[in-house]
């Protein structure tokens, strides 16, 4: 069955650093991936789409990669803030199944 | 544009009741996703509808759950005999039709279900 894998549960780092999530998918080829966030109490909010056909994508502070041989995309996000602090979702595909998501909290 | 309006933002029913939550997509979007989220949980795919079809339900519990999304009007989904496991944020998303074929999904705020 198809699987969706979010690196950790909860990410903590400093402010200033850059923070890497991880988005590992199985059963699936998607033609493209999707990353969102969410506050809490609030709906998911899109962030950035991904080709299969781009190897990687920027967005201000944003990055993220896809890799279709390794079933992997990379979240990243430099000189992180405070206000960065969230839940970040993947969505590989059409079918709009989530991840659980991981929880990023960047410390002052 | 409005965004993608859910209604009420918080429910409160006694076990054995029904819940009705509505989602109104934004102007032009004709596909409509229903999604649960318990507290500290992931989102949970539901059903997804387009105009008087439902496309893709599998993420439906097989009794008590019903989605629509008729030809006028906001989609629907429908609780009956609520249990307190069905307490939980019910989430709406929308997305238009692209030539593109990628699904990008605006998120209404969520209608919070609690049951007693």
């Amino acid at each position: 069955s198809q699987k969706i894998e979010q690196n950790s549960e909860a990410l903590n780092i400093q402010e200033g650093k850059t923070a890497t999530l991880t988005c590992n998918y199985t059963n699936y080829s998607p033609a493209y991936l999707q990353w969102y966030r969410q506050d809490p109490g609030r709906g998911p909010v899109f962030l950035l789409l991904i080709r299969e056909n781009e190897k990687e994508k920027r967005k201000e502070r944003l990055k993220v990669t896809f890799d279709t041989t390794l079933k992997q995309s990379l979240f990243h996000i430099t000189a992180s803030q405070p206000a960065d602090s969230a839940t970040y979702l993947c969505a590989p595909g059409g079918d709009m199944r989530f991840g659980a998501g991981t929880r990023l909290t960047v410390k002052p | 544009n409005a965004g993608v309006m859910q209604n009420p933002r918080h429910l409160v029913r006694r076990r054995g009741q029904e819940a009705r939550l509505r989602c109104s997509p934004m102007k032009g979007h004709s596909h409509v996703y229903w999604y649960r989220q318990l507290p500290e949980e992931g989102l949970k795919f539901m059903v997804y509808l387009q105009k008087e079809n439902i496309i893709d339900e599998s993420g439906m519990p097989k009794e008590r759950f019903s989605a629509e999304f008729p030809k006028e009007g906001p989609s629907i989904l429908r609780i009956q005999q609520v249990v307190r496991g069905d307490s939980a944020a019910y989430f709406c998303a929308s997305s238009p039709l692209l030539a593109s074929g990628a699904n990008v999904l605006t998120f209404g705020a969520g209608s919070r279900l609690t049951v007693l």
